[in-house]
């Protein structure tokens, strides 16, 4: 089975300190995704990259940037914490160029900034 | 821009009970569509997807019709249980041109009393 492991399940920030969130796969999966999901709104792309050191922005990058120098590690980092990036965030992980071949989402990292 | 419109919930019925979410969507091209299923306190895990059009996807009693000539892929199940209780999301992947990244709806809880 493949596993998608988000570091933390629960955090608790401060306004304007940096927050790294952080994502392993285990399946060798080119693309890697961050998603926010927010009550009513569903999930909003953030970010996402298809190799090594490359990356893409979604809907919503304003305020994230992200880093990905290990293909099995993709990480969300927001550089200025603000209260209305309080959210729950999912990494997941899929093959390249498959657009048939489903997502899979770690457990989420509900984070709130204070 | 292509996006999904799932019905709002909550949706609330009796165990045995039919259960139908309704999701419409708006795509250039030829998406794939999906159907994913988020049991509390866990990410998102893929239910069933169809890959064309009046293909049908099913999965544990749960089936979902591609109908492009209404652009519609609504869940349905004939007898749902108490553990069917979760949100359900609707999502499409475009054609040729992507990624791999989804475009979700904004879910649909569902909540089965015994």
């Amino acid at each position: 089975d493949v596993k998608v492991t988000q570091s933390s399940r629960y955090l608790v920030k401060r306004t304007g300190e940096k927050v790294f969130l952080e994502c392993v796969q285990d399946m060798d999966h080119e693309n890697m995704f961050w998603y926010r999901q927010d009550p009513g709104l569903g999930l909003r792309l953030i970010y996402f990259s298809y190799d090594v050191k490359m990356k893409e922005k979604g809907d919503i990058p304003e305020g994230y940037s992200v880093s990905r120098e290990k293909k099995e590690r993709f990480s969300l980092i927001l550089e200025s914490a603000s209260t209305n990036q309080t959210s729950m965030y999912l990494c997941a992980s899929g093959i390249l160029t498959l657009y048939n071949s489903p997502l899979h989402f770690g457990n989420g990292t509900r984070l709130t900034v204070t | 821009g292509d996006s999904v419109t799932q019905m709002e919930g909550p949706v609330t019925l009796s165990e045995e009970a039919f259960l139908t979410i309704n999701c419409t969507y708006t795509a250039t091209g030829y998406p794939s569509l999906f159907w994913y299923v988020q049991y509390p306190g866990e990410g998102l895990q893929l239910l069933l997807k169809a890959t064309k059009a009046d293909d049908k996807g099913s999965n544990k009693g749960f089936e979902a019709t591609y109908r492009k000539e209404t652009t519609s892929f609504h869940l349905e199940k004939g007898s749902v249980q108490v553990s069917d209780s979760a949100v359900y999301f609707c999502a499409l992947s475009a054609g040729s041109s992507n990624t791999g990244k989804l475009i979700f709806g904004q879910g649909t809880t569902l909540q089965v009393k015994p």
